[in-house]
């Protein structure tokens, strides 16, 4: 079956622009993840859905960045005001949730920020 | 922030070589998982262990896991050209499932 998907692979912007990424988890997958992998910061935990609980955001930088999950599955991650630290590939992951689950990672988007 | 540790940050060896990678963490865990990453894009899955586990196999990978001094090792038998990556420990702090990776070890495998 097919994988977790993301789009854009690269956007590039200019600083003070809002942006979005889009997330397509593995059908089924009750929970999905956002990360963020810079060179100064290695990968980060971003935000967190699972089902129909409130997500877990306590890995967002700043309040410049939001994320939703429409009807339990794709999601949209926004930053807006874009900074130029904010340049990162910006990874999504899903999984079937729960304990000791592995999480299925997309592709990424390449975020820059000039 | 990070929470795995790996070392070395930078592994090269010839084909058919074995690699050990290390992690250490800091805080109770329930699992512990290995993931690949090629070309700095999107992360492979390789191996998950459980905190009441100690050592696991799946194929050419081995991981060993040691609670008690907070640490991991990924050891590739009999290394290939393809599996020159990164490779990353994750930990889940104690049952959250958002993961927490370490920086990696970039491991290069020469022909």
């Amino acid at each position: 079956g097919a994988g977790v998907s993301q789009s854009p692979s690269n956007k590039v912007t200019e600083k003070g622009k809002d942006v979005e990424l889009r997330c397509d988890p593995i059908s089924g997958h009750t929970a999905l993840y956002w990360y963020r992998q810079s060179l100064g910061q290695g990968l980060e935990f971003l935000i967190y859905f699972q089902g129909n609980s409130a997500p877990d955001k306590s890995g967002l930088p700043s309040d410049r960045f939001s994320a939703e999950r429409t009807g339990g599955s794709v999601s949209t991650l926004t930053i807006q005001r874009t900074q130029q630290e904010d340049s990162a590939v910006y990874l999504c992951a899903s999984s079937l949730g729960g304990k000791d689950r592995e999480q299925y990672f997309g592709p990424g988007t390449r975020l820059t920020v000039t | 922030s990070q929470q795995g540790e790996e070392d070395p940050q930078a592994l090269s060896i010839q084909e058919g070589e074995n690699a050990t990678m290390n992690c250490s963490y800091k805080t109770s865990i329930n699992n512990l998982q290995w993931y690949r990453q090629n070309s700095g894009r999107g992360l492979v899955h390789l191996i998950l262990i459980r905190s009441n586990e100690r050592e696991k196999h799946s194929g050419r990978l081995r991981v060993t896991l040691d609670t008690s001094k907070k640490s991991s090792s990924l050891l590739i038998t009999a290394s290939r050209a393809a599996d020159t990556a990164s490779y990353f420990c994750a930990t889940d702090q104690g049952g959250s499932e958002k993961l927490v990776f370490g920086k990696g070890t970039k491991l290069t495998v020469n022909p």
